[in-house]
């Protein structure tokens, strides 16, 4: 049973680019949580998702930022034209049911050029 | 007020000594509780959940949890260098979870 993966694990865009970062979860699971986390900073959540639902989207940025967990596919979250202040890591974590323990991609690194 | 607050550290603690992490959250209906490792440059992992009040151990670590007290720690005993890190709890809250900015530790040979 592989873990959560995600791809690519390095993502280096120009500022006015478009950045697409993808997440698959554990087998099973069903509940898919993003998380943003700058250089020497914690996680901060983004945004939680169960299959084709957006369930809390409180974390994103209300410009630019969208998310989705399709009925077949990976999880996307898509950063339209992207600047600097984009550059961090992104985790995705995913888990079976609610109230269950969250497991974690190994994150994509975006940095913005 | 955030959610769950944590000392971002450092804490230093020599080779064989008991750290002591702790986190207070905001929202008396939490209900699970997560304690997560991150290395520099690595992806959090989990060693601990509770759920209960009271002590729950697993080998080395020890997490506690106050539910009056809003409030969960984490001991690691005998602690050793390979236990420097970044520790984060997390709050699971309508299965939203919440982390701390985490406690970075280290432990010193």
């Amino acid at each position: 049973n592989a873990g959560v993966m995600q791809n690519p694990r390095h993502l280096v865009r120009r500022r006015g680019q478009e950045a697409r970062l993808r997440c698959s979860p554990m087998k099973g699971h069903s509940h898919v949580y993003w998380y943003r986390q700058l250089p020497e900073e914690g996680l901060k959540f983004m945004v939680y998702l169960q299959k084709e639902n957006i369930i809390d989207e409180s974390g994103m940025p209300k410009e630019r930022f969208s998310a989705e967990f399709p009925k077949e596919g990976p999880s996307i979250l898509r950063i339209q034209q992207v600047v600097r202040g984009d550059s961090a890591a992104y985790f995705c974590a995913s888990s079976e049911t609610m109230n269950t323990e969250a497991f974690f991609g190994q994150g994509t690194r975006l940095t913005v050029v | 007020q955030k959610e769950v607050e944590q000392n971002s550290g450092p804490l230093s603690v020599p080779e064989g000594a008991i750290a002591s992490l702790n986190c207070t959250y905001s929202d008396r209906g939490s209900q699970s509780f997560f304690w997560y490792r991150q290395y520099s440059g690595k992806s959090p992992e989990l060693i601990m959940f509770i759920y209960s009040n009271g002590d729950k151990e697993d080998g080395r670590f020890t997490a506690q949890l106050n539910k009056a007290s809003q409030y969960v720690s984490l001991l690691i005993r005998d602690s050793q260098p390979s236990d420097s890190a970044t520790y984060l709890c997390a709050v699971d809250n309508f299965n939203k979870f919440y982390f701390g900015s985490g406690t970075k530790l280290n432990v010193k040979p």
